[in-house]
């Protein structure tokens, strides 16, 4: 165990609709970082959030928002799913921008 | 384009023999780091380095930052069944990491 909780652990959902996954990040980390993981892009980086604050934004759709709520825990909300968002989505934290990621087990997304 | 290459992309050896994982940017980082990925896992930091020229040894892995923060590289002596696996190199800057396609190592017993 990580430390990093991700919820749900897998996912199918048909194309258009809207799915939430969520991350509660390790005991004392500020910083939450979202990536998408596919086989043919790598891990390619969404978006960050610190302390409650959008940090840095990376390849993320406009179909795609997060935010991060007071009790440090985030939200990845993603819309209009289409095939091609089938993916695993990993939050990550760390304490400071910087420092190591301690990554969670991910959500498989799975779009039909 | 990665902003960060790995090579080789597959790598497959036999238990006992070394091998050397390579990470080339043309940008410059302040940190560098390598996690292990195992599927179906998240990745697992191994190892941050932040200086250039820096040498990090853990138990049979080696790591080394290139002079000029720009590449880095990952040395397995005697590799075990156990380091199978995705090698990933990131390399940190404006708040962000930067991962690489990572190199997929299999170590046959």
């Amino acid at each position: 165990d990580s430390g990093v909780t991700q919820t749900p652990k897998h996912l199918i959902t048909a194309t258009g609709q809207r799915v939430t996954l969520r991350c509660s990040p390790r005991s004392g980390d500020l910083s939450v970082y979202w990536y998408q993981q596919s086989l043919d892009q790598g891990l390619q980086f969404l978006i960050q959030y610190y302390n409650g604050e959008e940090r840095a934004k990376g390849n993320i759709l406009e179909r795609f928002s997060a935010q991060q709520f007071p009790d440090l825990h985030s939200e990845l909300n993603l819309s209009s799913l289409e095939l091609g968002d089938s993916a695993l989505y990993f939050c990550a934290s760390s304490v400071a921008s910087g420092d190591g990621y301690t990554f969670g087990s991910g959500t498989r997304l799975t779009v039909v | 384009t990665q902003l960060l290459e790995q090579s080789p992309q597959f790598l497959s050896i036999q238990e006992g023999e070394n091998l050397t994982v390579y990470c080339n940017s043309s940008s410059v980082f302040s940190s560098l780091q390598w996690y292990r990925q195992e599927p179906g896992e998240g990745p697992v930091l191994l190892v941050t380095v932040v200086t250039g020229g820096e040498v990090k040894k853990l138990k049979r892995l080696t790591f080394q930052f290139g002079d000029a923060r720009k590449d880095s590289s990952l040395h397995i002596t005697a590799a075990q069944p156990g380091d199978t696996g995705l090698y990933l190199c990131a390399g940190g800057h404006d708040y962000k990491l930067s991962f690489g396609a990572g190199t997929t190592v299999t170590v046959r017993a």
